[in-house]
């Protein structure tokens, strides 16, 4: 079974804080993905990968950045944290680009 | 670029009925199709998918169905259960979007 894990189940953080969300793999999957789920919106694409190194922009990135140093990890960055920015947090990754995603438990986060 | 549009938003049903959710896409080439289900508190996890070489997919009492020409396709519940009360997103890829793009969700809600 694919395993896909999130640093935390929870979080609170003040505005202007730096914020580090992290995601882990273990299919040595190639693509891995961020989404921010607010109610109404469904799942918004913040950023993905497809390589070590490598990033995208998705459809909102603006406020975030991401880092993929290894294959199995895929890191989302607030760099200031802002209460805009209190949301669910969902990680994904998949073997193949355009197909089947599996997503990490999510990270609720709450910024005062 | 690629849209999604799925309805209704919310769906109400008595146990036993029949769910219908739908979900209309823009770009032709589209050719991949997943359903998504996330009960409460938990991660989005994979029912059924479809790819556009097949205009039906059964797995039990659900099942999911495509039209190409008029760029649509739904999911189908048959005889629903409590346990079917969830959030479902449908999503759809191509070889242009290479990613999924998802719908903003239908709530389901099953009352005994």
């Amino acid at each position: 079974d694919v395993k896909v894990t999130q640093s935390s189940r929870y979080l609170v953080k003040r505005t202007g804080e730096k914020v580090f969300l992290e995601c882990v793999q273990d299919m040595d999957h190639e693509n891995m993905f961020w989404y921010r789920q607010d109610p109404g919106l469904g799942l918004r694409l913040i950023y993905f990968s497809y390589d070590v190194k490598m990033k995208e922009k998705g459809d909102i990135p603006e406020g975030y950045s991401v880092s993929r140093e290894k294959k199995e990890r895929f890191s989302l960055i607030l760099e200031s944290a802002s209460t805009n920015q209190t949301s669910m947090y969902l990680c994904a990754s998949s073997l193949y680009r355009g197909e089947t995603q599996y997503f990490g438990p999510g990270t609720r986060l709450l910024v005062l | 670029g690629e849209n999604v549009e799925q309805h209704p938003s919310t769906l109400s049903v008595q146990e036993g009925d029949s769910a219908v959710i739908k979900c209309t896409y823009s770009d032709s080439a589209s050719n991949y199709f997943p359903w998504y289900k996330q009960e409460l508190g938990k991660r989005p996890q994979l029912i059924i998918d479809i790819r556009s070489n097949v205009g039906e997919k059964k797995d039990q009492r659900i099942a999911v169905t495509l039209n190409k020409t008029a760029k649509h396709f739904s999911l189908h519940i048959t005889e629903t259960q409590p346990e079917d009360s969830a959030v479902y997103f449908c999503a759809a890829s191509s070889y242009n979007t290479d990613k999924l793009i998802f719908g903003t969700g239908t709530r389901l809600q099953v009352f005994p």
